[in-house]
């Protein structure tokens, strides 16, 4: 059973330019959480998807971030006109979303996206 | 925010139990305490979880306080494997997972 898989592992970008990450959750979680971490800090909410709905964002920068969750595909995070403040690990988790409050989440490895 | 308090930093030597310290005061009743590790930049890796009793499996044990306002992670045989950032986690009603800074935690040899 594969694990979480983000791609691409690592992502260079432009000031100014598009980021497009991917997250495939595990197979049969309907639930995708991201993360952001920032060099030598925690890791800190983004947002809660399920497919074609989003849960929460309210860690969601207000402008320039968005994310989806189709019902076909992998969970994308988007960030367009990237900023060098933008740099950081990107990670992604997933769960079955039993309806308890005891599940846990299975992260991805990440993308490091850095912004030249 | 967090609703935990961890020590920044802890060295445990290699072979010997690694507790590590978490305290949760404003935990309510339906909360579960979780524990996650990163290993450099690694995704987190989840460890354990409980809710009132203590918990124990391949990786770790989990002692909560019968008030529930505290609970220490054992590692009972640390290796150098073990060396990461861990993190006390307290389930918030929203479902999502808030982290805190953690403790790392070094292995020495």
């Amino acid at each position: 059973n594969a694990g979480v898989m983000q791609n691409p592992r690592h992502l260079v970008r432009r000031r100014g330019q598009e980021a497009r990450l991917r997250c495939s959750p595990m197979k049969g979680h309907s639930h995708v959480y991201w993360y952001r971490q920032l060099p030598e800090e925690g890791l800190k909410f983004m947002v809660y998807l399920q497919k074609e709905n989003i849960i929460d964002e309210s860690g969601m920068p207000k402008e320039r971030f968005s994310a989806e969750f189709p019902k076909e595909g992998p969970s994308i995070l988007r960030i367009q006109q990237v900023v060098r403040g933008d740099s950081a690990a990107y990670f992604c988790a997933s769960s079955p979303f039993t309806g308890a409050l005891n599940e846990k989440l299975f992260f991805g490895s990440g993308t490091q996206l850095s912004v030249l | 925010d967090a609703k935990t308090t961890q020590p920044t930093s802890m060295d445990c030597a290699e072979g010997r139990a690694a507790n590590l310290p978490c305290n949760h005061s404003t935990i309510s009743g339906n909360e579960y305490v979780y524990w996650y590790r990163q290993i450099h930049s690694q995704g987190p890796q989840y460890i354990i979880h409980g809710l009132k009793n203590n918990e124990t499996n391949e990786m770790a044990s989990l002692i909560i306080t019968e008030d529930r306002k505290s609970s220490t992670l054992i590692l009972p045989h640390a290796t150098l494997r073990d060396t990461a950032v861990y993190y006390c986690i307290v389930r918030d009603r929203d479902d999502k997972i808030i982290f805190g800074k953690g403790t790392r935690l070094h292995i020495l040899p």
